[in-house]
């Protein structure tokens, strides 16, 4: 099973800065089926990023995704009030489709 | 557009099995590629994969648990059926279902959850 192992667990930041939050995953991808997923409280998980690096329609471009191997990173250039949520990465290489165990982007 | 949404009790005993129905629109389990999983989070916890069809019945499920678990297609009634016997208090969780392709492997669209709660 491919473990998928997110870093940091919360990050605290404030409005109009950058985050970078991290997913190595424990076998290095041949086929780069990396996805990213925002969820707020009670919603359900929304796609940001797929194949590590594209942006799902309707995705604010202040969102990326970057990576290969066995290290992928999701980058907010410039913080909305509204992108404070929980962030989690998933492979789609092998199953069982594994998720992270997310971050918490939480306001500083 | 494409809609999902999951059904099923809000409230099982322990030892009794869960049925959990994906009612689905705007798209078909019929077109080549195209597939449903199901997805499942804990109170507080993270998100948890657990088991996935395609259009050609082609089932995938999480190793640790297969044995408890059946996924099940109904194209005509563009259903998706999952089943997990011998239901646990940890197996409490938020129950997703999502839409998924072959040739995109990510889940695009997402049901909005149904709660399960394992309590005697």
């Amino acid at each position: 099973e491919v473990v998928l192992t997110q870093s940091p667990g919360t990050l605290s930041l404030s409005p109009g800065e950058r985050a970078t939050l991290s997913c190595r995953v424990s076998h290095i991808s041949t086929t780069w089926y990396l996805a990213w997923y925002q969820q707020k409280p009670g919603q359900a998980p929304r796609l940001l990023i797929y194949d590590a690096s594209t942006r799902a329609p309707g995705i604010p471009d202040r969102f990326s995704g970057s990576g290969s191997g066995t290290d992928f990173t999701l980058t907010i250039s410039r913080l909305e009030p509204e992108d404070f949520a929980v962030y989690y990465c998933q492979q789609f290489d092998s199953s069982p489709y594994t998720f992270g165990q997310g971050t918490r982007l939480e306001i500083k | 557009q494409i809609t999902l949404t999951e059904s099923g009790p809000t409230l099982v005993k322990p030892t009794q099995t869960l049925t959990l129905t994906c009612a689905f629109s705007g798209f078909s389990l019929s077109t080549p590629g195209v597939g449903v999983g199901w997805i499942r989070q804990p109170p507080g916890k993270a998100l948890e994969w657990l088991a996935l069809v395609y259009w050609n019945d082609d089932k995938r499920y999480r190793p640790s648990l297969k044995s408890r678990l059946t996924i099940t297609k109904d194209s005509s009634k563009n259903q998706v059926v999952l089943t997990m016997s011998n239901m646990d208090p940890v197996d409490t969780a938020t129950y997703y279902c999502a839409q998924t392709k072959i040739a995109a492997p990510r889940f695009d669209s997402w049901g909005p959850g149904t709660l399960v709660i394992v309590s005697s």
